[in-house]
């Protein structure tokens, strides 16, 4: 099964409210890079958060990362219309010297005004 | 900067023929990669290269061929197009070689193989 699996699959909510979307991984990362993509489009890299680190901010973006539960969430806060995207958590691991990233299968999130 | 480029935007192919997508960064990247993305599987890592004259296969390499003459240019081959290989492909490109720092993504290419 997918190495990074994402929750929920799609989300709906109102301009102006948060949206928070989350990430499961299965075997140790050393990081976890979250990106965007507009429909028709290439991905866009967001944030990266480091296996050491347990928070990371970026603007409205705010990224947590719980190694013990194996999960990372992605919080958008103060919705606009122009966050409607998908959004991939990807996992970076190492295994037996070669290098995975391992996107999940993203969330949809649409922005109504 | 143009940042990653692919070309072309879409392609129409029946089932037999060969092609190759083209993907090209102007960021002096060392790492390139080829994903395609299907519905409801996320990305699927095709080829990638940490260097020129380096290729190496990723998840899902079968029927698809990668050269690295120079740092700009990693091109996609297909060698005899069947259904299956319908998809939107990617290409990406990383600094320092490795797949640890964020990626550059192009705009894709939408492939149908009739």
């Amino acid at each position: 099964s997918q190495q990074g699996e994402e929750d929920p699959q799609a989300l709906s909510i109102q301009e102006g409210e948060n949206a928070t979307m989350n990430c499961s991984y299965k075997t140790s990362i050393n990081n976890l890079q979250w990106y965007r993509q507009n429909s028709g489009r290439g991905l866009v890299h967001l944030i990266l958060i480091r296996s050491n680190e347990r928070e990371k901010h970026s603007g409205r973006l705010r990224v947590t990362l719980d190694t013990s539960k194996k999960s990372s969430s992605l919080l958008i806060t103060a919705s606009r219309a122009a966050d409607t995207a998908s959004y991939f958590c990807a996992s970076f691991l190492i295994i037996q010297g070669a290098q995975k990233l391992v996107f999940g299968q993203g969330t949809r999130l649409t922005i109504n005004p | 900067n143009a940042g990653v480029t692919q070309t072309p935007k879409f392609q129409v192919l029946k089932t037999g023929q060969s092609m190759t997508l083209q993907c090209a960064q102007d960021m002096n990247h060392e790492y390139m990669s080829w994903y395609r993305q299907d519905p409801g599987m996320g990305l699927r890592l095709i080829h990638y290269s940490v260097g020129a004259g380096i290729t190496d296969q990723g998840e899902v390499p079968n029927g698809y061929n990668v050269s690295r003459s120079t740092t700009e240019d990693f091109p996609l081959r297909l060698l005899s197009a069947a259904p299956s290989q319908t998809s939107v492909y990617f290409c990406a490109s990383s600094y320092g070689g490795t797949l640890y720092n964020e990626q550059f993504f192009g705009p894709g290419t939408r492939l149908t193989v009739l």
